[in-house]
């Protein structure tokens, strides 16, 4: 597509509920990203999939999260057992392999527990 | 996770006048840099990168310094217009080849008419 989409672009989840968001990189970026931003900070690395290597999940901040994806194509974030402290923005990214310039976020989305 | 930043910063510029946002970065192992612009309800924006073999790199309306000898970064930003308003972001590489960039604190630029 012509940039990253993630759905949904809004979430509002009951505490202890599972949730699942979904990000489509770019076609043909290699690299995916996804940060988590909490309201008026800054952006907080979660995972990295580059190709199909090994992803890097030193970010995850418990075993609560995990992240999916296959090949180059769509990956998912699951939170399970939310929290209210997991009510945030998260972003998803996508980049050529190099990232730099070509890395490209989503707009998003707004998970909030309550 | 990695994280950094709690309160945003704010700078007030008027409109017109120049703007500059600072930037620390934590690891001298970095050599690539990023600012990005963030707008309300969107993701960051790229806008300006450099490596570390240089200080310094320009671009339309946009300049970056690097100094890696305090390990800091700076995003001038000329004739400041509403338009910028908006948090601005560094991001770091942390080392040579990887591309999980760490992000600093953001600071929130206000262009006041």
């Amino acid at each position: 597509g012509a940039g990253v989409s993630q759905s949904p672009s809004n979430k509002v989840t009951e505490k202890g509920k599972d949730v699942e968001l979904r990000c489509d990189p770019i076609s043909g970026h290699t690299a995916l990203y996804w940060y988590r931003q909490r309201l008026g900070q800054g952006l907080e690395f979660l995972i990295y999939f580059q190709g199909n290597s090994a992803p890097d999940k030193s970010g995850l901040p418990s075993d609560r999260f995990s992240a999916e994806r296959t090949g180059e194509s769509v990956s998912t974030l699951t939170i399970q057992r939310t929290q209210q402290e997991d009510s945030a923005v998260y972003l998803c990214a996508s980049s050529p392999i190099g990232g730099g310039r070509g890395y490209t976020f989503g707009s998003g989305t707004r998970l909030t527990v309550v | 996770g990695e994280s950094v930043g709690l309160h945003l910063p704010t700078l007030s510029v008027q409109e017109g006048d120049n703007s500059i946002i600072n930037c620390a970065y934590s690891n001298s192992a970095s050599d690539y840099f990023i600012w990005y612009k963030q707008e309300s309800g969107k993701g960051p924006q790229f806008i300006i990168d450099i490596r570390s073999n240089m200080d310094k790199r320009q671009g339309q309306r946009v300049t970056v310094l690097l100094n890696k000898t305090v390990k800091h970064l700076s995003l001038q930003i000329a004739a400041t217009q509403p338009g910028d308003s908006a948090v601005y972001f560094c991001a770091e590489n942390t080392a040579s080849g990887t591309y999980k960039y760490i992000f600093g604190t953001g600071t929130r630029l206000k262009v006041l008419a």
